[in-house]
């Protein structure tokens, strides 16, 4: 019930098209939903978050999209450049207080 | 850069030896998270520290150790070191327990052989 799962393992697009990666929890308590971005050799980097009072949540061309009755967010990248090939991880948390429950990431690759 | 710092970056050790990790919190963050990632993985939550106190533990066994600092700094032990120990170990600061943010060192890259 603490696990969140995340699809998909690794996606592919076109320079300028958009990028779509999925996440999907159990645990209802969750009430907070970061995403982070984390290239090789470095730590994960916060990239947008939000929290289940709200559907949607836009910051330049990254939006995350929040269904709470089917228990599932995403991450769009809009307009997606080579810079955004990384990892991205989704994760969940409780209270605040608590641990990070991570997604087990997807590796963007944007072609030129 | 977030501001949190991490040491060293790398480390090669050996099985069944001990390890000290190390971590400089953001200045003005008293709560200090250490994670596990694996090679492929998400991270995974070892535990927090919250003014020199431990306040949240994951699945990891007592072998894994932390300690924090006056100065909010933190340290992560690992004794009794398995070949499965060897991941990349990341530190994450926040203002204060309760805030949601955290943000990540660059983390430590530790092999056991």
């Amino acid at each position: 019930q603490q696990q969140v799962k995340q699809s998909p393992q690794s996606l592919i697009v076109q320079k300028g098209g958009i990028s779509i990666i999925n996440c999907a929890y159990e645990n209802t308590a969750f009430d907070y939903f970061p995403w982070y971005q984390q290239f090789p050799g470095k730590g994960p980097a916060l990239l947008i978050a939000i929290r289940p009072d709200v559907s949607e949540k836009k910051e330049g061309r990254f939006t995350i999209s929040f269904n709470k009755s089917a228990k599932q967010f995403s991450l769009h990248i809009m307009d997606s450049q080579p810079g955004d090939s990384a990892t991205y991880f989704c994760a969940a948390s409780m209270g605040g207080a608590q641990k990070l429950v991570f997604g087990q990431g997807t590796r963007l690759t944007i072609n030129p | 850069e977030t501001g949190v710092t991490q040491s060293p970056t790398h480390l090669i050790k050996t099985r069944g030896q001990q390890v000290t990790l190390r971590c400089s919190s953001q200045s003005g963050h008293n709560t200090v998270s250490w994670y596990q990632q694996a090679l492929g993985q998400g991270p995974q939550f070892i535990f927090q520290y919250y003014r020199e106190e431990e306040n949240g533990r994951g699945n990891f066994p007592p072998r894994f150790s932390g300690l924090q600092f006056p100065n909010y700094s933190s340290e992560l032990n690992v004794n009794a070191l398995e070949l499965d120990d060897s991941a990349l170990y990341l530190c994450a600061s926040r203002r204060g327990h309760l805030q949601e943010t955290q943000y990540f060192g660059p983390g430590t890259r530790l092999l056991v052989l």
